[in-house]
């Protein structure tokens, strides 16, 4: 079965510090990894997927198959990065998303 | 920029009560997803639809549930018989070029 973990329900991270928020998942096919993010009282809005290898709002991730891992990075963070992240996962071929329980990542002023 | 819509925001029901939750998918887009997140877990996938078909439900997808795309627009997710354990905040999804885009939720408290 298809699974994402992110350890961390809550991080903090001061202004102008890097940030990265973990995901590891478990599966034995080809998965396409997601990173998806809400704002206070907005819905879930894609960030990044590892196949575009893009950088969106200076968030990069990394597909790590060796370590099962889709960590998200950024490397100083700003006020606005003040949101919940999911990571989520979705096999070639399938089409249901699987997420992680999601990190709450506060950035302190 | 085109956007998913869900209405109401938020629902309140009696339990035994059936509730219709509505979606409004993007346009020209042919896949559709309900998903839900009971307070304080994960969002979990609870079916998909695809040319007025279901193409994968979960097992939480059972008979008191149902999809339909009634009129080319909406996608609707039935609850005929609702349970406290419905409570939860339910999120459509529509799909292009493998993304899927999601609306703002429905709150679902069943009393």
């Amino acid at each position: 079965a298809q699974r994402v973990t992110q350890p961390e329900k809550l991080l903090s991270v001061f202004k102008g510090a890097p940030v990265e928020l973990k995901c590891n998942y478990s599966y034995s096919g080809s998965p396409e990894l997601f990173w998806y993010v809400q704002y206070s009282r907005q819905r879930l809005q894609l960030l990044l997927r590892h196949i575009s290898r893009e950088s969106i709002k200076g968030f990069t991730a990394d597909l790590n198959k060796g370590e099962t891992s889709f960590h998200l990075k950024k490397p100083f963070a700003q006020e606005e990065d003040s949101a919940m992240y999911y990571c989520a996962l979705r096999n070639f071929g399938n089409e249901k998303l699987t997420f992680g329980t999601g990190t709450r990542l506060t950035i302190i002023p | 920029e085109p956007e998913v819509t869900q209405t109401p925001s938020h629902q309140v029901t009696q339990m035994g009560q059936e509730v219709i939750l509505r979606c409004v998918p993007i346009s020209n887009h042919l896949y559709f997803y309900w998903y839900r997140q009971i307070l304080g877990q994960k969002v979990e996938f609870l079916v998909s639809f695809y040319n007025n078909e279901i193409s994968e439900k979960s097992e939480i997808f059972d008979d008191q549930f149902s999809v339909e795309r009634p009129d080319g627009s909406n996608f609707t997710l039935k609850i005929r018989s609702t349970k406290l354990e419905d409570s939860a905040m339910y999120f459509c999804a529509s799909m292009a070029e493998r993304t899927q885009y999601f609306g703002p939720g429905t709150r679902l408290t069943v009393l």
